[in-house]
């Protein structure tokens, strides 16, 4: 299974709203990252869990608040966004020997702020 | 100067053709090189994995490093219309958390 699994696919929120993404993954991987992509562009790295510490955080705004309850789930609690960060945001894991390398993604989550 | 550099394409193609996708870095200190294929509207699939120079082959899709020149390939033999999609370049460092560097992605329509 190299399979890594996000929920909802798609979200429309509003600006007072609060809502939280969710993602798992069974393949034993202990490193795992939350990115940002918006249109046309590479993904950008925002949050990394490892061994279910956050280790990285890219300078994220709080209203992203992330939370790695097991080794195997990975949540993006959402509060007070702004229309700008309307974008896919997608969840990876990798073996944690390898860091960032060869993550496996998941689908992502097409989010919209109204 | 960008760390890496991935022309955006569009590339269109026929059908059967040989693609080839090229990105060029400018840190030494990578040595761990991935492709990812990018459908609309999806996440990006690992494609390639490559550690250090020389070449992975995978079925249709050949990977290749170049440490000297600093230049890493995809290429994709008997290329589908399934292919079209965008083609991340990504690498990172040796040791510790390493965070993938993303080249722009190149979009590529094959069509029949």
């Amino acid at each position: 299974d190299t399979e890594v699994t996000q929920t909802p696919k798609h979200l429309v929120m509003g600006m007072t709203n609060k809502k939280s993404l969710k993602c798992e993954q069974h393949m034993g991987h202990r490193a795992m990252y939350w990115y940002k992509q918006k249109a046309k562009k590479p993904p950008e790295l925002m949050f990394v869990y490892s061994y279910e510490k956050l280790s990285i955080n890219e300078s994220v705004p709080s209203r992203f608040s992330p939370e790695c309850p097991n080794s195997s789930l990975l949540n993006l609690h959402l509060h007070a966004l702004q229309p700008e960060d309307s974008a896919l945001y997608l969840c990876a894991s990798s073996q944690e020997s390898l860091g960032g390398i060869a993550a496996f993604f998941g689908q992502g989550t097409r989010l919209t702020v109204v | 100067q960008k760390e890496v550099e991935q022309d955006p394409g569009p590339l269109s193609v026929p059908e059967g053709a040989i693609v080839s996708l090229n990105c060029t870095y400018s840190n030494s200190a990578f040595q761990y090189f991935m492709w990812y294929r990018q459908y609309s509207r999806k996440g990006p699939e690992l494609l390639m994995y490559t550690y250090s120079s020389g070449n992975k082959e995978d079925g249709r899709f050949t990977a290749q490093v170049d440490k000297s020149s600093k230049y890493i390939s995809l290429f994709i033999r008997d290329s589908q219309p399934s292919d079209s999609a965008t083609y991340l370049c990504a690498m990172g460092g040796s040791g510790g958390y390493n965070k993938l560097i993303f080249g722009a992605g190149t979009r590529l329509a094959v069509h029949p």
